[in-house]
């Protein structure tokens, strides 16, 4: 069974830091492309970024790009979210999740989801 | 690319049919468009990926159509457990989910 565990949310200043994990389970995680999902309070989804299998291949929203950095451990089967600068409109629950199929270029929907962990950003 | 969803709240009764729009600022592929439910404290659930293909699980009261830069989920006849938000989700290429749509009682 696909398991994702978050982990790593809290309260934190705003222009604080904060690195957040996924633990993967259930499935080969070196051989799947990785995403982080948000969602602001009373707020839709918003795709936050994503890298390739090895990390050599990464995008982040423009609303993040600069302030974040996703990698990933192959070893420990965990995806990680560093989070630098951290404003208030970045308060959030963080989703990690996983494409439906291992392929080379991502182009692929979401199919299993963690339960998210909730970062809030505030003085 | 923009995906824009209609209505922003849907009020329905149990029974009744649900049609969701999710409208693209340019086209997309059929092959790169997937529908998720999500409610809330839980995770969002795959529904529907490329268009119209229903995922592992998900009843066929559930389908999904359109192409170029419209697209639409249908809900045949809501159950109780249908009440929840709709989010379209563009996959090819670059990411971006729609604003959703809130079915209510």
């Amino acid at each position: 069974e696909v398991q994702l565990v978050e982990s790593g949310g809290g309260l934190v200043q705003p222009g604080g830091s904060l690195r957040l994990s996924c633990a993967a389970s259930g499935f080969t995680f070196s051989t799947y492309w990785m995403h982080w999902v948000r969602q602001a309070p009373g707020k839709g989804l918003e795709w936050v970024s994503r890298l390739n299998h090895f990390g050599s291949s990464i995008s982040y929203a423009d609303s993040v790009r600069g302030r974040v950095t996703i990698s990933r451990d192959n070893a420990k089967n965990t995806l990680y979210l560093e989070m630098n600068s951290l404003r208030v409109e970045d308060t959030a629950v963080y989703y990690c999740a996983r494409p439906l199929v291992n392929t080379y270029n991502d182009e692929n929907p979401l199919a299993f989801w963690g339960q998210g962990t909730l970062v809030t950003v505030s003085s | 690319i923009v995906l824009t969803q209609s209505p922003g709240t849907l009020s329905l009764s149990p029974g009744e049919g649900a049609t969701l729009s999710c409208r693209a600022g340019q086209n997309v592929a059929t092959k790169d468009l997937a529908w998720y439910q999500h409610k809330p404290g839980q995770a969002p659930r795959l529904l529907i990926y490329a268009t119209s293909i229903r995922a592992t699980g998900i009843p066929d009261r559930f389908s999904g159509s359109g192409s170029g830069t419209d697209f639409t989920l249908t809900i045949s006849r809501l159950e109780p457990e249908d009440f929840a938000v709709y989010y379209c989700h563009q996959y090819g290429g670059a990411v971006f989910f729609g604003g959703g749509t809130k079915v209510e009682i």
